[in-house]
C-alpha cells in the first residue's frame, strides 16, 4: 500500500514555463485536493475534487489547472510558472470531502 | 487573512515536559476541528481531530481541549518526548479545511 504517491520531489523552473505536478493513492478515495504550504501560512487549498469528473477552486486557484479522469490520479497543472509559485505542494486523499487524512512528502517547486 | 490563528510559532520543552498548542477561531461554522503533525520533509499526518459537541479527547499522550463558547482549542502533550519533534497544525473545516501557520516543536532530551 503506497498511500499519495506525488512525483517529482524536486524541481526547479524558469518563469513562464510550464509543468504538471503529479498524484496518485492507491486507497480508492474520492475526495483528493491539492494544498501549497509557504512560510508562516500554514496549507492553503488550491483546488480540490470530490470524485472523477468532478473537481472545483479553493482559496488560491490563480495559476493552477486541475483534472481528475480516474479516482487514482489527481494531476496539478502549473500555467505559466511565476515565482510567486515557488513553494512546497502536497496532494492529499480521503475518503471524507473536506477532510484531508492522507498527505503525499510533497514537491518542492522553485520558480526563477 | 489567516482564519484560524494558531499560537506560538515555536516551543522549547524539556523532556517529560507538557506542550501545550493553542488555537482560535472566528467562524461559527467550522464543524471538525483536527490536528497534524509534520516532520520535516514529509507532509502532514492527521494526529487527532474533535468535533465541537466533545470538550476534551485524549489518544495517549495527546489531548485535545476544546472550548465552544470561547472558539478555542489546544493540544496538550503529556511526557513530551525528542521524537516529538515536529511541526504542529490545527485546523478547522467548514467546507474545506482552514489551516493555522504551525507551531515547531522542540522537546530537549
Amino acid at each position: 500500500n503506497a498511500g499519495v504517491t506525488q512525483t517529482p520531489k524536486f524541481q526547479v523552473l524558469k518563469t513562464g514555463q510550464s509543468m504538471t505536478l503529479q498524484c496518485a493513492q492507491d486507497m480508492n478515495h474520492e475526495y483528493m485536493s491539492w494544498y501549497r504550504q509557504d512560510p508562516g501560512m500554514g496549507l492553503r487549498l488550491i483546488h480540490y475534487s470530490v470524485g472523477a469528473g468532478i473537481t472545483d477552486q479553493g482559496e488560491v486557484p490563480n495559476g493552477y489547472n486541475v483534472s481528475r479522469s480516474t479516482t487514482e490520479d489527481f494531476p496539478l497543472r502549473l500555467l505559466s510558472a511565476a515565482p510567486s509559485q515557488t513553494s512546497v505542494y502536497f496532494c492529499a486523499s480521503s475518503y471524507l470531502s473536506g477532510q484531508p487524512q492522507h498527505f503525499g512528502d510533497g514537491t518542492r517547486l522553485s520558480i526563477l | 487573512q489567516q482564519q484560524v490563528k494558531q499560537s506560538p510559532q515555536s516551543l522549547i520543552v524539556q523532556k517529560g515536559g507538557i506542550s501545550i498548542i493553542n488555537c482560535a477561531y472566528e467562524n461559527t461554522a467550522f464543524d471538525y476541528f483536527p490536528w497534524y503533525q509534520q516532520f520535516p520533509g514529509k507532509g502532514p499526518a492527521l494526529l487527532i481531530a474533535i468535533r465541537p459537541d466533545v470538550s476534551e479527547k485524549k489518544e495517549g499522550r495527546f489531548t485535545i481541549s476544546f472550548n465552544k463558547s470561547a472558539k478555542q482549542f489546544s493540544l496538550h502533550i503529556m511526557d513530551s518526548q525528542p521524537g516529538d519533534s515536529a511541526t504542529y497544525f490545527c485546523a478547522a473545516k467548514d467546507n474545506d479545511m482552514r489551516f493555522g501557520a504551525g507551531t515547531r516543536l522542540t522537546v530537549k532530551p
